[in-house]
């Protein structure tokens, strides 16, 4: 079945430092791979998604992920973090039965040190 | 309106109660999804529309749940005989043809 694992629950991170999110799928086919972010009380915003051609993604604010085949992930990346980075972060894949639904992982909740 | 809009923002019912979730999606965008996330968990599909048809309702969790869609806009989803499970964040998405959700910031059902 179709899933998707974000195995940190949550990551604290000194403000600057460099950040990594995991995320791992299992797909029967070529994904479509997303990052979205939920700030408190927010919906959720499309960080950047990878649909086919370069493994390497840009998005917004800095954000960057990598989707590597072999090992079924796609983790996001930051070099350097910012106090408002501070949020709860959703890997999701898809589609589905020519649908974009989308399945999402459990989140992880990044905390950012001054 | 620029973005998706769900109302209201938070609901407070009591158990056995019927509620009414709604939302405005962005105009033009064909495609309209509801979404579950309950405490500590990811996001729960629960149902798509396709202008005002339903192609796949399998996550709705029970028949206690139902929604609609009218004129390609507005969508509804009802939860009759509300129970405590109940109790989540409810998130509204709509598309355009290509890729790409806006999700709405969501109802607070708290069912008590």
């Amino acid at each position: 079945a179709q899933s998707v694992t974000q195995p940190d629950i949550h990551i604290t991170v000194s403000e600057g430092a460099s950040l990594e999110l995991r995320c791992n799928y299992s797909y029967g086919a070529t994904p479509y791979l997303f990052w979205y972010v939920q700030s408190p009380g927010q919906g959720l915003q499309l960080l950047l998604k990878y649909f086919s051609g370069d493994t390497l993604v840009q998005g917004i604010k800095g954000f960057e992920a990598e989707f590597k085949r072999s090992q079924s992930s796609f983790n996001l990346r930051k070099p350097s973090v910012h106090w408002s980075d501070a949020a709860e972060y959703f890997c999701a894949v898809g589609p589905f039965q020519g649908a974009q639904k989308l399945v999402f992982g459990q989140g992880t909740r990044l905390t950012i040190n001054p | 309106g620029a973005g998706v809009s769900q109302s209201p923002s938070n609901k407070v019912t009591e158990k056995g109660k019927d509620v009414e979730l709604r939302c405005d999606p962005i105009s033009g965008h064909t495609a309209l999804y509801w979404y579950r996330q309950s405490l500590g968990q990811g996001l729960e599909f629960l149902i798509y529309f396709q202008g005002n048809s339903a192609p796949d309702k399998s996550g709705l969790p029970s028949d206690r749940f139902s929604a609609e869609r009218t004129g390609g806009s507005v969508s509804t989803l009802t939860i009759q005989r509300t129970q405590q499970e109940d109790s989540a964040v409810y998130l509204c998405a709509s598309s355009p043809v290509d890729w790409g959700y806006t999700f709405g910031s969501g109802t607070r059902l708290t069912v008590v």
